[in-house]
């Protein structure tokens, strides 16, 4: 357990809906990163919040938005949704030089 | 621009040695990172390497090269156990952002 926790785990919804996923990391970490892992593919970057603020943006769609909150939990809110968001979500946080994920949340778009 | 290159699948037999090389480019850099997914899962670190030189962590190694944008993951006395996708990733050192490969997906075959 790396102590990151991600709701739901899965998801399954239709084209043209919202959606949005959560994530509480570790105690203490600041950092929450977003990532995107379609099957059999890398991970890909979206968006890094840092005690509230955004720090870093990656290849996260304009449909696509996020926030940390002031008890640090995250959520990442993707609308308009499209067959080809389907992919597994991950968040991971940290507070030094290591990462850790959380579990994922499966998006299924029908 | 950034760029993280890692073959794609490689097989071993177990019990043996293998090494997975990774080679980057990227605009600034702070490091590189290992990380273990196996499939369906959230990746785990493995190794951080920020100068130049081996690092050992028991049955597994890591070597970084700065000046030649290297690096490779050694894994020894092989364990069914280490199949699984082994993800290298550099840092930029301008917003501590990760850059991720593919991925290479390691076959352990009996």
């Amino acid at each position: 357990d790396s102590g990151v926790t991600q709701t739901p785990k899965h998801l399954i919804t239709a084209t043209g809906q919202r959606v949005t996923l959560r994530c509480s990391p570790r105690s203490g970490d600041l950092s929450v990163y977003w990532y995107q892992q379609s099957l059999d593919q890398g991970l890909q970057f979206l968006i890094q919040y840092y005690n509230g603020e955004e720090r870093a943006k990656g290849n996260i769609l304009e449909r696509f938005s996020a926030q940390q909150f002031p008890d640090l939990h995250s959520e990442l809110n993707l609308s308009s949704l499209e067959l080809g968001d389907s992919a597994l979500y991950f968040c991971a946080s940290s507070v030094g030089e290591e990462a850790f994920f959380g579990q994922g949340t499966r998006l299924t778009v029908v | 621009g950034q760029n993280i290159d890692q073959p794609t699948e490689m097989t071993a037999t177990e019990g043996a040695i293998v090494q997975i090389n990774c080679t980057y480019q990227t605009s600034g850099f702070n490091g590189l990172f290992w990380y273990q997914q196996h499939a369906g899962e959230a990746p785990t670190f493995l190794s951080y390497n920020v100068l130049d030189g081996l690092e050992e962590k028991g049955r597994f190694s890591s070597f970084l090269s700065r000046s030649k944008g290297y690096s490779y993951l050694l894994l020894k006395e092989l364990q069914m156990k280490d199949s699984a996708s082994y993800l290298c990733a550099a840092r930029m050192d301008s917003n501590y952002q990760l850059i991720w490969g593919a991925g290479t997906k390691l076959i352990i075959k009996p």
